[in-house]
């Protein structure tokens, strides 16, 4: 299986921020990587695949980037809706799997 | 856009099994693969299988493969999970979530089933 590894595990950022959180794999998963956000109480959405594809609708605010072994998700101009935590997940190889997580608070 | 909807919350005894579903909406039904993905309290994202509404076909993670079936009913849209032998680690948020191939990412996500086990 194919290990997801995000740092950090949480992080405090003010608003107006820019905050980059990294996910490494255990082995080359070319671009197969994306990106998730979690809202306490909801379900995961979809911001990102193919590592640095932006889902319809995800503001430009969010980007990733990467390949290979090491990816990242930076987020622009932090605003009070984008605390929450978020996942990276793999899907070059099955079982599927994903980081765990990484939390961004209000500092 | 799909449209997912799952079914309620279940509370059940340790060594029940559950059987949960995800309907989608639309006549979109047989182009996405439909995952399903769980979530203990507080926990992460863990990744339980996936079903290909269009054959049938499903892949399981390998530590669900006893306990876990997949389906589906074409006539309505659905498909189910269900999951025997439950014990008190299964308790978490189960979610459906669609997937347009074999090789892409879960890209929209159902509300969730909580399914709690206790006794």
């Amino acid at each position: 299986d194919v290990q997801m590894t995000q740092s950090p595990s949480s992080l405090s950022a003010s608003i107006g921020d820019r905050v980059t959180i990294t996910c490494r794999a255990s082995q080359d998963i070319s671009n197969s990587l994306a990106w998730f956000q979690q809202k306490p109480g909801k379900a995961p959405k979809s911001l990102i695949y193919a590592a640095s594809t932006l889902q319809s609708g995800v503001p430009s605010k969010f980007s990733g980037g990467g390949s290979g072994t090491v990816f990242t998700l930076t987020i622009t101009g932090l605003q009070p809706e984008d605390f929450a935590t978020y996942y990276c997940q793999q899907y070059k190889s099955y079982p599927l799997t994903f980081g765990g997580g990484t939390k961004v608070e209000i500092k | 856009q799909v449209q997912l909807v799952q079914s309620g919350a279940e509370v059940k005894r340790p060594g029940a099994s559950v059987k949960i579903s995800c309907k989608a909406s639309g006549n979109t039904f047989n182009n996405y693969f439909i995952h399903w993905v769980r979530q203990a309290p507080g926990q992460g994202l863990d990744w339980v299988g996936m079903i290909n509404p269009s054959g049938g076909t499903t892949t399981y993670a390998q530590k669900f493969q006893v306990r876990l079936t997949m389906t589906r009913d074409t006539s309505t849209n659905t498909v189910y999970m269900e999951l025997t032998s439950l014990r008190s680690e299964d308790t978490a948020v189960y979610y459906c979530a669609t997937a347009a191939g074999y090789y892409t990412s879960p890209d929209f996500w159902g509300p969730g089933t909580l399914v709690t086990v206790s006794s």
